[in-house]
């Protein structure tokens, strides 16, 4: 059963950069079958697509934070980063990794999520 | 990007009753369309894949229709189980974006 944990800081100050990583076990990152992929949830609203990664590291970005993120891979760790620069308080929300099968881009295992607050 | 629209945003049904939820898509997704169950403080879970296809495990009174830009989710019987907030997201395009989200709650 694959499992996928983010870990990163709780707390980031405004126009510092956001950084996360997602630890997946139970399943290779290198596998050709997946995308992984950073969606975030501020509190009390809906879903917003991030990004995503493929094994090859070709990744795809929401144009609304294209000129702030950068998604990469580490195989050695089996790890999925996310990196978010320059935020501010509307960057607040509960940021989750989540695996999707290629190319149907359904999101069918996902991290507990966790909460990143952007505040001075 | 394409907006999905979901409505109602709530609702309040009893026990058994029968759940409908719509989501309208901008343009055209054929059957590129998934929906998700999210209960508070959880990631969502994924119960019916393209339109129509319902995840393994996922109890047989979820379903989904639709295609082009209408499509329903419905609960043939809701459960005490089922409080949840509901989302669709459609993969036609980049980015993927998510319907609002309908809550769920138990008359």
């Amino acid at each position: 059963q694959v499992q996928l944990q983010e870990s990163g800081p709780g707390l980031v100050k405004p126009s510092q950069t956001l950084s996360l990583t997602c630890t997946v076990s139970g399943g290779s990152i290198s596998s050709v079958s997946y995308y992984w992929t950073w969606i975030r949830q501020p509190a009390g609203e809906g879903l917003e697509w991030i990004g995503r990664i493929y094994t090859s590291g070709s990744t795809d970005y929401n144009p609304s934070l294209k000129s702030r993120v950068t998604i990469s891979l580490d195989t050695s760790q089996n790890q999925i980063s996310l990196k978010l620069n320059s935020v501010t308080s509307a960057d607040t929300a509960v940021y989750y990794c989540a695996r999707s099968l290629v190319p149907y881009d359904r999101f069918d295992f996902w991290g507990q999520g966790t909460l990143v607050t952007v505040s001075s | 990007d394409i907006q999905m629209t979901q409505s109602p945003s709530s609702l309040s049904a009893s026990v058994g009753d029968r759940v409908t939820i719509t989501c309208q898509a901008s343009q055209g997704i054929s059957r590129y369309l998934h929906w998700y169950q999210q209960k508070p403080g959880k990631a969502p879970k994924l119960l019916i894949f393209d339109a129509s296809n319902l995840e393994t495990g996922v109890p047989s009174r979820f379903s989904g229709s639709g295609s082009g830009t209408d499509f329903t989710f419905t609960i043939s019987s809701l459960q005490p189980d089922d409080i949840a907030t509901y989302y669709c997201q459609q993969y036609d395009n980049l980015p993927l974006t998510f319907g609002g989200g309908t809550k769920v709650e138990i008359k």
